[in-house]
């Protein structure tokens, strides 16, 4: 157990539908990412956040996709009107940047199958 | 892409016998680290490695750092059944960007 929590641990949704996930971070990180995962692959970036602040985004987030953290504690990914190529793992990790070393810490992630 | 690609894909070794990965990159980077992922589960950090240092020890870990040849090696030494799993480098440039590799899928038969 890392100490970063992601709820739920699995989510089974139809196509169309909306689907919200949220990430607890470990209490005094300053930084959260959240990356996808699809079998057989490495994680890919989709965004971060410096506190409350929303850094960046990959071009792999559509518009469909909205992150937010709000107070700079926990953050929610939330995508719109699934579809079944949405379909992955989907990881949250934290991080607290220090002297230029940056250890990300993982959630065991939200896997999501869109029918 | 700035992704980290590790080979062999696939390795499949005896308990005792040591496990080498490699990870290679395109661009310059800050750091590069190793992670483990148990099937179906989240990401371990292993070993973060600085673009200025060339080798690192962590217990039954070993990593290596070439930026001439953008290539990192992750030797673990007297593997264990315990040792199966998936295995990322990630690369860290332009800070706070990280890009991981698809991965070395590590079995160890007891």
């Amino acid at each position: 157990d890392t100490g970063v929590s992601q709820n739920p641990r699995h989510k089974i949704t139809k196509r169309g539908q909306n689907v919200t996930f949220r990430c607890d971070p470990i209490s005094e990180h300053n930084r959260l990412y959240w990356y996808r995962q699809t079998l057989g692959q490495g994680p890919e970036f989709l965004t971060y956040f410096q506190n409350e602040a929303q850094l960046e985004k990959s071009r792999l987030l559509s518009d469909r996709f909205s992150a937010e953290r709000p107070k700079g504690s926990f953050s929610t990914l939330e995508i719109q009107r699934t579809e079944q190529g949405d379909s992955a793992m989907y990881l949250c990790a934290s991080s607290l940047s220090y002297r230029g070393k940056e250890t990300q810490y993982f959630g065991p992630g939200t896997r999501l199958l869109v029918l | 892409s700035q992704q980290g690609e590790e080979d062999p894909q696939a390795l499949s070794i005896q308990e005792g016998e040591n496990a080498t990965m490699n990870c290679s990159y395109k661009t310059s980077i800050n750091n590069l680290q190793w992670y483990r992922q148990n099937s179906g589960r989240g990401l371990v950090h292993l070993i973060l490695i600085r673009s200025n240092e060339r080798e690192k020890h962590s217990g039954r870990l070993r990593v290596t750092l070439d930026t001439s040849k953008k290539s990192s090696s992750l030797l673990i030494t007297a593997s264990r059944a315990a040792d199966t799993a998936s295995y990322f480098c990630a690369t860290e440039y332009n800070f706070n960007k990280f890009y991981f590799g698809s991965g070395t899928k590590l079995n160890v038969k007891p």
